[in-house]
């Protein structure tokens, strides 16, 4: 089976710097995806790692540990507009099947 | 626009209804997907085609039958609708597995079904 885990809700100050954990354990491995979603929105592309280590791109990063099933989202220097859900994806199987973790909702506040 | 768009955005109707949602992308995408967002926001995995052909069916009711006329088409028929069925709709593209990441899947805006 698949089993992905996130915290349901993260609050965080505009300014600052919010680590979103997921934990991971799935038949199968091809990749994990975060995705952003607002409130009334589609889910967007943030990032994809596959290889062990960290990717950046601008205020966000992500993380990927294959041994130990667990990947985190870094988003600094918090904007309100950062305000959203944040969503753990698991890529498995050869016919592109994603499998998402509950999602995270993050409030930033002044 | 390079996107995936679907249509209706809304779509309210009665229970016993049947109803089509119809979703096409531009981007060149082999991989079409439907996912079903339900009230608590979880996002869960109906189908997939590439290239026309059905290779992700998931534990979905035989209620819900995915067409793609080529592989820019991807629609979903609802028979019989039932409350529970409620959900935000959203389809997906993208290219299939093996392109480092070329398999990032892109998703349309969504159609908000309310079975009254």
């Amino acid at each position: 089976g698949q089993n992905i885990d996130q915290p349901t809700e993260m609050t965080a100050t505009e300014g600052a710097i919010v680590q979103i954990n997921c934990t991971y354990q799935t038949s199968g491995f091809n990749g994990l995806f975060w995705y952003q979603q607002h409130a009334g929105e589609a889910p967007t592309f943030l990032s994809y790692n596959v290889l062990d280590g960290l990717e950046e791109k601008g205020r966000f990063s992500s993380f990927l540990s294959r041994s130990k099933g667990y990947s985190y989202l870094l988003l600094k220097e918090l904007q309100m507009k950062d305000s959203a859900s944040y969503l753990c994806a698991v890529l498995t199987g050869g016919g592109n099947k994603l499998t998402f973790g509950t999602g995270t909702q993050l409030k930033v506040e002044l | 626009d390079t996107a995936v768009s679907q249509t209706p955005k809304y779509l309210v109707t009665q229970m016993g209804n049947d109803k089509s949602i119809k979703c096409e992308q531009n981007l060149g995408h082999d991989t079409m997907y439907w996912y079903k967002q339900d009230s608590k926001k979880f996002l869960k995995i109906m189908f997939s085609y590439n290239n026309k052909e059905l290779i992700i069916n998931e534990t979905v009711p035989n209620r819900f039958s995915p067409k793609s006329p080529d592989k820019a088409h991807l629609n979903l028929h609802i028979n019989s609708l039932e409350l529970g069925d409620s959900a935000v709709y959203f389809c997906a593209s993208s290219h299939l597995l093996g392109r480092g990441g070329g398999e990032t899947q892109y998703f349309g805006p969504g159609t908000r079904l309310l079975v009254l």
